[in-house]
């Protein structure tokens, strides 16, 4: 599996936007970019993902680079809630239903009030 | 609410005993992931089923066994628990969704062997 590189943590303040990035340089042709996040004491939360265009949805935007060698996850509004670990994950697309997630270390988001 | 259901929530046992964690994924969701996230290990991808064949295997180890049922649901089964077993096991369904999957995770069970 390709690998993904995320900073271990980051911090934001409330109702200000937040831009996780994820680089991904041995990224191939084949590979979608999903991220998940873990609020604490649940279990992982799919967010979004994306294979070249940028995508939106009611949880967040993800950019991605052209290159795709890299992207970014942006929550347009922090909340208290939004604070978690953030997982950039890539997932080949002709894997078909074999094809297992790998969660790496992630980012921790915190958020001030 | 993801509507994955596992249970039971937490589980106490002893070194050397077999414990059975249950997971019944999404009203018509095919596939059910187990995963193991312990402090020093991180999230791990354990085993895959799919409509009740194994169809990925992950950082299993062979004192561990599950299996998915005709009704969906499946099992993990742990048995010699050793104290490095203690973890929260997560169970996860998947839906297809623009070109590629995304899973749905259940709330875990914590277990804590002593």
């Amino acid at each position: 599996d390709a690998k993904t590189t995320q900073p271990n943590s980051m911090e934001s303040n409330e109702e200000e936007p937040v831009h996780l990035p994820c680089n991904h340089s041995t990224i191939s042709g084949t590979d979608y970019i999903h991220w998940y996040r873990q609020l604490p004491s649940q279990g992982p939360e799919y967010v979004i993902h994306g294979l070249t265009s940028n995508v939106n949805n009611r949880m967040a935007s993800l950019a991605i680079a052209e290159d795709r060698k890299s992207s970014t996850l942006i929550l347009h509004r922090a909340t208290l809630r939004d604070a978690a670990v953030y997982y950039c994950i890539l997932r080949d697309g002709m894997g078909g239903a074999t094809n297992k997630l790998i969660f790496g270390t992630g980012t921790l988001l915190a958020v001030q009030p | 609410d993801s509507g994955v259901t596992q249970t039971p929530k937490h589980l106490i046992t002893a070194t050397g005993q077999r414990v059975t964690l249950r997971c019944s994924p999404r009203s018509g969701d095919l596939s059910v992931y187990w995963y193991q996230q312990s402090l020093d290990q991180g999230l791990q991808f354990l085993i895959q089923y799919y409509n009740g064949e194994e169809r990925a295997k992950g950082n299993i180890l062979e004192r561990f066994s599950a299996q998915q049922f005709p009704d969906l649901h499946s099992e993990l089964n742990l048995s010699s628990l050793e104290l490095g077993d203690s973890a929260l096991y997560f169970c996860a369904s998947s839906v297809w969704d623009r070109g590629n999957e995304k899973l749905f995770f259940g709330s875990g069970t914590q277990l804590s062997v002593l």
